[in-house]
């Protein structure tokens, strides 16, 4: 079955350091992946998906993710971070029966200190 | 939140109260969703339809039913067999069911019992 993991419940980082958000996954075959973040009260926004491809993918707000396969990962990072980061992030994973549902991980709470 | 419209923002229900959750879209997307939100525990699907006319269960679906007669609607009725409906209830849609697409989200709407 597909699943994905986020090892952590809480990042804190201060602002301006570099942040990683960390998301294991599992799947059978090719793994489609997504970032997604919400803020207090509010829906999820999109940030990055990987398909295919460079196993860097860039995002919005000037997030990025790196795919690593060996890993089975999809480590969500910025190189600066700002306190307006601070959210609740979501990786997720395809379902593999292509009706174009989203598995979710428990979510990682971020946050950034000035 | 990306064209999708969820009414109302809270709602409250009484025991042995059926109620419905709004979800509106005018992205001219095929596919919607309804996913739960309880905290620490990601976000788990309820329902999902494809097309107009046609739903399918989620992971969660005991409880809670759906319809899908226009395609730009899909409202969620909570009924008195869901014993424990207190969490943030998330709406989305994508363009289609393909592996690679995106969900939009709507704002959401927290149902409480009283």
């Amino acid at each position: 079955a597909q699943s994905v993991a986020q090892p952590e419940d809480q990042v804190n980082v201060a602002e301006g350091n570099p942040l990683t958000v960390k998301c294991t996954y599992s799947v059978s075959g090719n793994p489609y992946l997504f970032w997604y973040v919400q803020y207090p009260n509010r829906g999820l926004q999109f940030l990055l998906k990987y398909i295919t491809g460079d196993n860097l993918v860039k995002g919005s707000y000037g997030f990025e993710a790196e795919f690593n396969k060996s890993q089975t990962s999809f480590h969500l990072k910025k190189p600066s971070a700002l306190v307006s980061d601070s959210a609740l992030y979501f990786c997720a994973v395809r379902d593999a029966s292509n009706t174009g549902k989203l598995i979710f991980g428990q979510g990682t709470t971020l946050q950034v200190k000035p | 939140d990306g064209g999708i419209t969820q009414s109302p923002k809270y709602l409250f229900r009484k025991e042995g109260q059926n109620v419905t959750l709004s979800c509106e879209q005018n992205l001219n997307h095929d596919a919607m969703y309804w996913y739960r939100q309880d905290p620490g525990q990601g976000l788990r699907l309820i329902y999902y339809s494809q097309i107009v006319n046609d739903f399918q269960k989620g992971d969660i679906a005991e409880g809670y039913s759906v319809s899908r007669e226009k395609k730009e609607s899909f409202p969620l009725t909570v009924t008195s067999a869901q014993k424990n409906p207190t969490a943030f209830y998330l709406c989305a849609s994508s363009i289609h069911k393909g592996a690679n697409e995106k969900l939009f989200f709507g704002s959401g709407t927290q149902l409480s019992v009283l």
